[in-house]
């Protein structure tokens, strides 16, 4: 089982619709990360997170330490938006590698106009 | 305004002939990494750089080095390339301010290896 799961895995959704990724990970974690990534390119870092909720344009990503999951929304969405939303924690204990990332596979989402 | 520059940004190699990618930053951050990105996959980190001491992760091949020779540029050199090296390759930077801090990462755009 992986560190850090994300649903859906994929998913297509009409320009204007509310969209919500998942994440859910096992391991006790200092902060999360939400990355963008498009079509052959780099990735993007949209939010960090550690507590709470926080809002960035469209973007709204939320987290809840107990349960340990997270969600990234998406309001009012558009093809722009179509990318891979990539899941990333950072935890002390994993790999012995201090603050280094733990990544999810990733959410490919499509936008249709 | 580039923040994490790759070059190239695509790089075609032939199998066993080495090869070197760069990175370089304005930001002036303290850590440095490299990641390889396979399709489909998640990124894999292969190294990072705090400062100047180096940090390998137990499974990156010895196929892979890097270098750091001054806080604003990194290399991977790939020393022999095998058809299974063929992946995108990504530079990130953050700044660590202590044992248990880190800054976010900003992840470079990139660079495409092809393997002949």
């Amino acid at each position: 089982k992986n560190e850090v799961e994300q649903s859906p895995q994929n998913l297509t959704a009409q320009e204007g619709e509310f969209i919500t990724i998942n994440c859910s990970y096992s391991v006790g974690i200092s902060a999360l990360h939400w990355l963008q990534q498009h079509p052959g390119g780099g990735i993007v870092s949209l939010f960090m997170l550690s507590s709470g909720k926080k809002k960035h344009g469209r973007l709204i990503a939320t987290i809840n330490i107990q349960e340990k999951h997270s969600s990234l929304h998406i309001t009012a969405s558009h093809p722009r938006d179509s990318a891979v939303y990539i899941c990333a924690v950072r935890s002390w204990n994993y790999g012995g590698s201090q603050g280094n990332l733990i990544f999810g596979k990733g959410t490919k989402l499509s936008v249709k106009p | 305004d580039a923040m994490v520059i790759q070059n190239p940004r695509y790089q075609v190699t032939q199998f066993g002939k080495p090869v070197t990618l760069s990175c370089s930053q304005t930001l002036n951050h303290n850590v440095m990494y490299w990641y390889q990105q396979k399709s489909s996959q998640a990124p894999k980190l292969l190294f990072h750089y705090y400062d100047k001491d180096f940090n390998n992760e137990a499974d990156t091949p010895d196929n892979f080095q890097s270098r750091r020779p001054n806080t604003s540029f990194c290399f991977l050199d790939i020393r022999s390339p095998g058809l299974g090296d063929a992946a995108m390759y990504l530079c990130a930077t953050s700044r660590q301010t202590g044992q248990l801090s880190t800054d976010t990462q900003y992840f470079g755009p990139g660079t495409r290896l092809t393997v002949l």
